[in-house]
């Protein structure tokens, strides 16, 4: 069974400064996602990472991929108070064909 | 173009009844997937559909079920609601083809009594 782990689950942090959110998982997969969901709001998609070494970056956030290592990070450089909400990774299983999502991670981002 | 919309966005429900949720992809999307976000276990996916097929499955019992129509709305169908089914239900719409991006829909807030 697929296993997504993101860490930390709980993120605070001062503007201007930079951060990692990390998302492991635990077999193999041939995409990711990332999203963004404000409190009491859906989920937004960010990016969708589909191959070894895939890089996308949209603003202050940067996400890429490492499918040897089963591993995407999201980095955020010079955090401003708008980016504060929580953000998910999303690994699909290519057999199973269904998503799994990691545990979320909330992000505070304090003036 | 309109985005994926979810009626009704609120339901109270009492222990036992059944529900149906409404999902309506984005134009041009034939795959629908549903998720369900509670607090205690996160976002759990429940099935997905691409031209009205049942295509995967989550790990859910047989009292969640669901349909697609030619037009690729999709409803959910929760029977015997228990008091654990109170949850965010989320639908997702995508092309469904492979490396497709997923649009989400504002959710529909079921509270079980």
């Amino acid at each position: 069974e697929l296993k997504v782990e993101q860490n930390p689950l709980f993120l605070s942090m001062q503007e201007g400064k930079n951060y990692t959110i990390y998302c492991n998982y635990s077999t193999t997969s041939d995409r990711l996602y990332w999203y963004r969901q404000d409190p009491g709001k859906s989920l937004e998609s960010l990016f969708v990472l589909l191959s070894n070494g895939a890089v996308k970056q949209e603003g202050r956030l940067m996400a890429s991929l490492d499918t040897k290592a089963r591993l995407s990070t999201l980095h955020i450089t010079a955090a401003v108070h708008d980016l504060s909400a929580t953000y998910f990774c999303a690994v699909v299983n290519t057999n199973a064909g269904k998503s799994t999502f990691g545990d979320g991670t909330t992000l505070t981002v304090k003036p | 173009k309109a985005g994926v919309t979810q009626t009704p966005r609120y339901l109270i429900k009492t222990r036992g009844q059944q529900v149906t949720l409404s999902c309506s992809p984005i134009s041009g999307h034939r795959s629908v997937s549903w998720y369900q976000q509670t607090p205690g276990q996160g976002l759990q996916f429940l099935f997905e559909y691409f031209s009205e097929t049942q295509r995967n499955k989550g790990n859910f019992p047989g009292r969640f079920s669901g349909r697609q129509f030619s037009n690729s709305r999709s409803e959910m169908n929760v029977s015997t609601l228990e008091l654990g089914d109170s949850a965010l239900y989320l639908c997702a719409s995508s092309l469904g083809t492979p490396g497709y991006e997923q649009y989400f829909g504002p959710g529909t807030r079921l509270t079980v009594t």
